[in-house]
């Protein structure tokens, strides 16, 4: 079993609709969670982080963790042409690495 | 610039020959990390340092992959007798662990291509 998996999607919404994506995890102990954002062709950059139960909100970003469900989540309101990318999940065990998901496509449709 | 930066950003190489990529990571930061990542895929954990010291490599890295931290500040990932199958991103990311909840951030990746 993968240590995080995600659906790869592709996931479409139109603009200005919310985009959910969707990652669980394998290890109860795991205990740092993150949200990066990948272009085509770039190196995935960091939108959120969460690291207790509830939910945490950024702008347009909502990251919500489940830890008795292993399961955290990623929702995108207003969404933007400029958000479709692929958008990988990445668990942080005990400090030490890193594990991520295969990530989620998502296209955001004018 | 205070970011993470590797280098080469491309490296084209012939089949068999040997390839050494650097990272140099966000000054203050300990932990080091390389990842690899193909097409459609999340990145691979290969190794990762704290400062000097090689804490854990991936069992499923081929010992043609060597990594090395030697002053506790920049890294290098050597890959000998490349295959084709070694074509591929390869991600350096670092971050300071003094704390168990910190970020990684990614630098912006060497892209291997053996042909």
């Amino acid at each position: 079993q993968k240590e995080v998996e995600q659906n790869s999607g592709p996931l479409s919404v139109p603009e200005g609709a919310i985009a959910s994506l969707n990652c669980t995890y394998s290890d109860r102990v795991s205990q740092s969670f993150f949200w990066y954002r990948q272009y085509s062709g770039k190196s995935p950059e960091l939108i959120m982080s969460i690291y207790s139960n509830g939910d945490k909100e950024d702008g347009r970003f909502t990251a919500q963790l489940n830890k008795a469900s292993q399961y955290v989540s990623l929702l995108i309101r207003d969404s933007q042409p400029s958000d479709s990318a692929t958008y990988l999940c990445a668990v942080n065990l005990e400090g030490n690495q890193f594990y991520f998901g295969t990530g989620t496509s998502l296209t955001v449709i004018p | 610039d205070t970011g993470v930066s590797q280098d080469p950003r491309h490296k084209i190489t012939k089949r068999g020959q040997n390839v050494t990529f650097r990272c140099d990571p966000i000054s203050e930061h300990n932990r080091l990390y390389w990842y690899r990542q193909t097409l459609g895929q999340g990145p691979e954990f290969l190794t990762y340092f704290q400062n000097e010291a090689q804490l854990e490599k991936s069992r499923l890295l081929s010992d043609r992959f060597s990594a090395e931290r030697p002053k506790g500040s920049f890294s290098t990932l050597e890959i000998q007798r490349t295959e084709q199958g070694d074509s591929a991103m390869y991600l350096c990311a670092s971050r300071y662990a003094a704390f168990r909840n910190t970020e990684a951030f990614f630098g912006q990746g060497t892209r291997l291509t053996v042909v």
